[in-house]
């Protein structure tokens, strides 16, 4: 079946650090890859997505590749703000799977001033 | 402002009762979901419609119910028969199929029960 992979957190950075969020995949066939953002006692808002191999999404200075040959979609920023602490969860949808995602159990990121 | 709206934001509930989740969405959307989120577990799909007055079972459907009698409004109810209910649900809903799943959230409803 299909399954998504994150690294554990919480991660813990100064403010103006380099993020990185480790993201891999197992699916058949050609999945959507997404990440979503969720702040503390709200829901999850997307962040970005690609939708196939060799695609980078991008938004709020954050980014992610979707490689198919090591089946990873990780999430990186150059430079976080405070602002930034949230849960980052990674999902992928398989194709006609009618938005049914499959999700990362989720990864904590806290920046400290 | 188009959007999902749950509600109530909290909610408390004595062992043994029923207790529903109201979800109402704005933005025309097709297909709503209903997702389960507990601490270092992410979410999983309980229940799932795509369109009205149908709707199908997620991976952990046991001991929740759910209704689409309306293209806006994907009511859940948790019985008395789900053995740990206490968790945070989350209402999501897109627009339809053919797209690449990405998907619009409520807010959430906390349960817990006492």
């Amino acid at each position: 079946g299909n399954s998504v992979t994150q690294m554990e957190g919480p991660v813990t950075l100064s403010e103006e650090a380099f993020l990185t969020i480790n993201c891999t995949y197992t699916a058949t066939g050609y999945p959507s890859l997404f990440w979503y953002v969720q702040y503390p006692g709200e829901g999850l808002q997307l962040l970005l997505k690609a939708t196939k191999a060799d695609d980078k999404g991008s938004n709020k200075g954050f980014e992610a590749t979707y490689r198919k040959e090591t089946t990873s979609f990780h999430l990186e920023k150059g430079s976080v703000q405070v602002s930034d602490s949230a849960v980052y969860f990674c999902a992928l949808s398989a194709p006609d799977s009618w938005g049914k995602l499959q999700f990362g159990a989720g990864t904590q990121v806290v920046v400290t001033p | 402002d188009g959007g999902i709206t749950q509600s109530p934001k909290y909610l408390f509930r004595k062992e043994g009762q029923n207790v529903t989740l109201s979800c109402e969405q704005n933005l025309n959307h097709d297909a709503m979901y209903w997702y389960r989120q507990d601490p270092g577990q992410g979410l999983r799909l309980i229940y799932y419609s795509q369109i009205v007055n149908d709707f199908q079972k997620g991976d952990i459907a046991e001991g929740y119910s759910v209704s689409r009698e309306k293209k806006e409004s994907f009511p859940l109810t948790v019985t008395s028969a789900q053995k740990n209910p206490t968790a945070f649900y989350l209402c999501a809903s897109t627009l339809g199929t053919g797209l690449t799943g990405e998907l619009f959230f409520g807010e959430g409803s906390r349960l817990t029960v006492l």
